[in-house]
C-alpha cells in the first residue's frame, strides 16, 4: 500500500497571502495525483488531477505540481472561501489511498 | 443536473448488515466506474471500494474485504455496497464518488461526490 503523507497538518495563512501545501509517496505514482478541497459538512470537491491539471470550474489561484514522490498544491492568494482541508490521493496503484489532509486556517 | 443521492445509512450494532444506495442522474452510469469513500467523525478520506462500468471488475480496500460487496443496477442507475459484519470501526460518512471517465481504462480519481450518508456501527 502507497502510504501518503501530507504537511504540514495545520497551516494558518493570512487572507491574500500564498498558501503551499505538500504532499509525499511512500513510492513513485507518477503523475496519478489528485488534490481535494473539503469544507465542514460538505462532500470533498475535486481541485487537480494528474498532478497539475485544473478540475473544471476551479480558479486559476490553484496550482498543483510534482510527480514521482513529492508533490505540491500551491493556492495563490488565499480567499475566504479556500479556508478547508485539502487531501492528495494517489491512483497509480491499488489500493487508492488519501494523505491525512492539511487544515488551512485563518491566521 | 449531474448529481449522486446516497441513502441506507443509520444505526446498526456490531456484526449488523446494511445496504448503501447511491441514485444517480445527469450522466449515464453504466459508462462511469464508481467508488464509495468513507470518513470516520473527525478523520480524514479513506477509499472503500470501486466497481467498473460494466461492474465486471470490483476492488475492495483490505480494511473491508469479505464483508462489504459493491454493486450496481445500470438500469436503474443505482450504486449499492453490501455491509456485513459491521464493525464499531465501520462507523462513518460514506460518500458515493464517480471516477473520472477515460477512453480506455477510467482514471481512478473522484470528479463528482455524492453528500454522503451516515452509518452508526453500536450497541
Amino acid at each position: 500500500e502507497i502510504l501518503m503523507t501530507q504537511s504540514p497538518a495545520t497551516l494558518s495563512v493570512s487572507p491574500g497571502e500564498r498558501a503551499t501545501l505538500s504532499c509525499r509517496a511512500s513510492q513513485s505514482v507518477s503523475s496519478n495525483l489528485a488534490w481535494y478541497q473539503q469544507k465542514p459538512g460538505q462532500a470533498p470537491r475535486l481541485l487537480i488531477y494528474g498532478a497539475s491539471t485544473r478540475a473544471t470550474g476551479i480558479p486559476a489561484r490553484f496550482s498543483g505540481s510534482g510527480s514521482g514522490t513529492e508533490f505540491t498544491l500551491t493556492i495563490s492568494s488565499l480567499q475566504s472561501e479556500d479556508f478547508a482541508i485539502y487531501y492528495c490521493q494517489q491512483y497509480n496503484n491499488w489500493p487508492l489511498t488519501f494523505g491525512g489532509g492539511t487544515k488551512v486556517e485563518i491566521k | 443536473e449531474v448529481q449522486l443521492l446516497e441513502s441506507g445509512g443509520g444505526l446498526v450494532q456490531p456484526g449488523g448488515s446494511l445496504r448503501l444506495s447511491c441514485a444517480v442522474s445527469g450522466f449515464t452510469l453504466s459508462t462511469n466506474a464508481m467508488s464509495w469513500v468513507r470518513q470516520a467523525p473527525g478523520k480524514g478520506l479513506e477509499w472503500v471500494s470501486g466497481i467498473s462500468g460494466s461492474g465486471g471488475y470490483t476492488y475492495y480496500a483490505d480494511s473491508v474485504k469479505g464483508r462489504f460487496t459493491i454493486s450496481r443496477d445500470n438500469s436503474k442507475s443505482t450504486l449499492y455496497v453490501q455491509m456485513n459484519s459491521l464493525r464499531v470501526e465501520d462507523t462513518a460518512v460514506y460518500y458515493c464518488a464517480k471516477v473520472s471517465f477515460g477512453v480506455v481504462n477510467p482514471y481512478w480519481y473522484f470528479d463528482l461526490w455524492g453528500r454522503g450518508t451516515l452509518v452508526t456501527v453500536s450497541s
